[in-house]
């Protein structure tokens, strides 16, 4: 099966523009988180998506926000594009909706904002 | 809610040296505990995890011990290979039943041949 796919795999944008990631999670999982990675930092979670909901969100501001299509893939929208907001975003799918059930991530979205 | 701290890296070894990378936890309850790994340019991938305190979960020749007297999740291997260089990280769920996975900051391995 085909694990975790991101796209585009890499972004260059200039700061006040706008910038929408996608996520295809495995075949048979319904959750999908989405995480921002700084360099030399952790990943920080953003949204968690369960069965088209949004059942989690992370301390960001409103520029940032999400949604899970029928087909359980999902879209991060990111608007009004900061320096800061240059990272590595990654996407996981999980077989179930709770964070015990382990994390599948995709290579992720490298955003550069210039 | 619950949180990890991680030992800073870099971590140099020679090939076939022993590992150790510390993880300590706090949380409400217990918690399932993970290790994940990212090699250079990929996501994170699932290394290992355990589910309840005294669970050992192993994977690839590495393991943790879930250890509530000592708040500990450290991560072992006894031979390490040039193919191990990657960044590990110990996370948890924030808090029971949470949608919300916390990662530590990471600590970086290179193993030299």
């Amino acid at each position: 099966d085909a694990g975790v796919t991101q796209s585009p795999t890499h972004l260059i944008k200039t700061r006040g523009q706008h910038v929408t990631l996608r996520c295809s999670p495995i075949s048979g999982h319904k959750s999908v988180s989405w995480y921002q990675q700084v360099l030399g930092q952790g990943p920080q979670f953003i949204f968690q998506y369960y069965e088209k909901e949004e059942r989690g969100r992370g301390n960001f501001p409103d520029r940032f926000s999400a949604r899970q299509f029928p087909n359980y893939s999902s879209e991060l929208n990111v608007n009004a594009l900061l320096l800061g907001d240059s990272a590595l975003y990654l996407c996981a799918s999980s077989l179930l909706q709770g964070a015990n059930s382990p994390l599948h991530f995709g290579n992720g979205t490298r955003l550069t904002v210039t | 809610g619950n949180s990890v701290t991680q030992m800073e890296g870099p971590v140099t070894l020679s090939e076939e040296a022993f590992l150790t990378i510390n993880c300590t936890y706090t949380a409400t309850g217990y918690p399932s505990l993970f290790w994940y790994v990212q090699y250079p340019g990929e996501g994170l991938q699932l290394l290992l995890k355990a589910t309840k305190a005294d669970d050992k979960g192993s994977n690839k020749g590495f393991e943790a011990t879930y250890r509530k007297e000592t708040t500990s999740f450290h991560l072992e291997k006894g031979s390490v290979q040039v193919s191990d260089s990657a960044v590990y990280f110990c996370a948890t769920p924030t808090d029971t039943g949470g949608f919300k996975t916390i990662f530590g900051a990471g600590t970086r391995l290179f193993v030299k041949a």
